[in-house]
């Protein structure tokens, strides 16, 4: 069984461009997490998916930021307009369920560096 | 507040050496999970362990254990005989609901 993927794994973009991260979760995992950790610092909860909805997005840090789940399988994250401080490596996780009591699978992350 | 603190940054230890990373948390909530994950140089977090707030029992699995103390509330986590594959970075963990709350990580360096 696949895990769950994450493309690409390295990203360099320059300020001001646009960049869309893309992330595969586990087959039937209706639940998605994005998370991302900036250099140094705590790895931060981004949004809930359960399937196609949005859960909750408290942790999206601006309007720059735009995630989808079209279809309740892949999401995408998109970065518009990427600025200096979103250089950091984003996680994707999904579970099967949702709550406190289930384990989270996580992707390799995507290293998204802004110059 | 939520808060999960990993106050070691680095450690380095030799090889077969025994090593603690040291997790410190905050919550108000009486439920509530906590997980240690590695993350190795490949990129990916990789779950080790989940325990729940009710279950103070220490855990073993081979070389790895770990430690919950709700009195200092704590969830210490220990490597007997160390080897160079456990390098990478532990981040223990708080969820509760489908937040995970991250400790900023503690990077093991295990020296042949």
């Amino acid at each position: 069984e696949a895990g769950v993927t994450q493309f690409p794994s390295h990203s360099v973009i320059e300020k001001g461009q646009t960049v869309t991260l893309r992330c595969d979760p586990i087959s039937g995992h209706d639940n998605l997490y994005w998370y991302r950790r900036v250099m140094g610092k705590e790895i931060k909860f981004l949004l809930h998916f359960v399937k196609e909805s949005k859960q909750d997005e408290s942790g999206m840090p601006n309007n720059r930021f735009l995630a989808e789940r079209t279809g309740g399988t892949y999401s995408t994250l998109k970065v518009q307009p990427a600025e200096l401080e979103d250089s950091g490596v984003y996680f994707c996780a999904s579970s099967l369920w949702g709550g406190a009591n289930t384990e989270a699978f996580f992707g390799q992350g995507t290293r998204l560096t802004v110059v | 507040a939520q808060k999960v603190t990993q106050a070691q940054t680095e450690i380095s230890v030799v090889e077969k050496e025994d090593v603690t990373l040291d997790c410190v948390y905050e919550t108000r909530d009486t439920t509530y999970y906590l997980f240690w994950y590695k993350q190795p140089p490949s990129g990916e977090l990789v779950f080790l362990i989940r325990r729940n707030s009710f279950d103070e029992q220490n855990e073993i699995s081979g070389r790895y254990s770990w430690n919950f103390q709700k009195s200092t509330s704590s969830f210490n986590f220990t490597i007997t005989a160390s080897q160079v594959v456990d390098s990478a970075v532990y981040f223990c963990a708080l969820r509760r609901d489908d937040k995970i709350i991250f400790g900023k990580g503690t990077r093991l360096h295990i020296l042949p």
